[in-house]
C-alpha cells in the first residue's frame, strides 16, 4: 500500500520549457515533503523540501507546490535543462521523529 | 562533502548464498539506512540504525539482517539469498534525528541472485 504515489513513470520535456512532476499522498499525517533527484549510477541527492505549513517553496529553477486539501504536491522546473534528466523521487514523513517514505519515482527526460 | 561508500557496484550471487553488503560513511553521522530500489516501487526501507549496535526494522526487513559495530559502518546481510532479492541496494546516512530529511546516499550495489 503505497502512501506516496507518483503516477507518471516517465516524462519528456523540451529544453527551455517547464517540467511539472506530480506526487500524491494518502496519509494526512504527513507534515514534511521532499524531492530527491537520482542520476544513473549515482545515489539520490536531496533537491528541495516543503513543510506542511507552507504552500510553496522556491530554490532557483525549482519550485515545489503543496495542496494539502488535495493531498498533492508538484515540482516545477523552469526552464528545463538537459542536465535535469534524471529520476525524481517524491518523499514524505509524518513527524519530526519519523523516517522518510519515498514514492516510486518519475523519470524525466529533457530533450535538447 | 559527505561520502557514503558502498563496497561493490555490482554483485552476482547464487540462491542460498550468504551475502554481505558493506557501507561506510565519513561524516560521523549518527543514522544509517539500507534501502532497496525496484522499478515501480521506489525506495523501500529495509533497516536503519540511529547509533552503534542499535538497529530498527524498516518496511521490508524479512530475509535481511544488519550489523553496526562501528559508527561509520553499516552492513546489510542476506542470510540465504533468493531471486526476489535481486535489486539495487542503496545505503544512506544522516545526522541528527532519524527524521532528518537530508539523507546522503551511496552509489548503490546492483545485486543479482541467480
Amino acid at each position: 500500500d503505497q502512501q506516496v504515489k507518483q503516477n507518471s513513470p516517465s516524462l519528456s520535456v523540451q529544453e527551455g520549457r517547464i517540467s511539472i512532476l506530480n506526487c500524491d499522498y494518502t496519509n494526512s499525517m504527513f507534515d514534511y515533503f521532499l524531492w530527491y533527484k537520482k542520476y544513473p549510477a549515482e545515489g539520490p541527492t536531496f533537491l528541495i523540501s516543503i513543510s506542511s505549513i507552507k504552500d510553496k517553496n522556491e530554490d532557483g529553477r525549482f519550485t515545489v507546490f503543496l495542496n494539502k486539501s488535495a493531498k498533492h504536491l508538484s515540482l516545477h522546473i523552469v526552464p528545463s535543462q538537459p542536465g535535469d534528466s534524471a529520476v525524481y523521487f517524491c518523499a514524505a514523513r509524518r513527524t519530526s521523529y519519523d523516517k522518510v517514505i519515498f514514492g516510486p519515482g518519475t523519470s524525466l527526460s529533457v530533450i535538447p | 562533502d559527505v561520502k557514503v561508500t558502498q563496497s561493490s557496484r555490482y554483485l552476482v550471487k547464487r540462491t542460498g548464498e550468504k551475502v554481505f553488503l558493506e557501507c561506510v560513511q565519513d561524516m560521523d553521522h549518527e543514522n544509517m539506512f539500507w534501502y532497496r530500489q525496484d522499478p515501480g516501487l521506489g525506495l523501500r526501507l529495509i533497516y536503519f540504525s540511529y547509533d552503534v549496535k542499535m538497529k530498527e526494522k524498516g518496511d521490508i526487513p524479512e530475509g535481511y539482517s544488519v550489523s553496526r559495530e562501528k559508527k561509520e559502518r553499516f552492513s546489510l546481510i542476506l542470510e540465504s539469498a533468493s531471486t526476489n532479492q535481486t535489486s539495487m541496494y542503496l545505503c544512506a546516512s544522516s545526522s541528527g534525528t532519524i527524521a532528518n530529511e537530508k539523507l546522503f546516499f551511496g552509489s548503490g550495489t546492483q545485486l543479482s541472485v541467480l
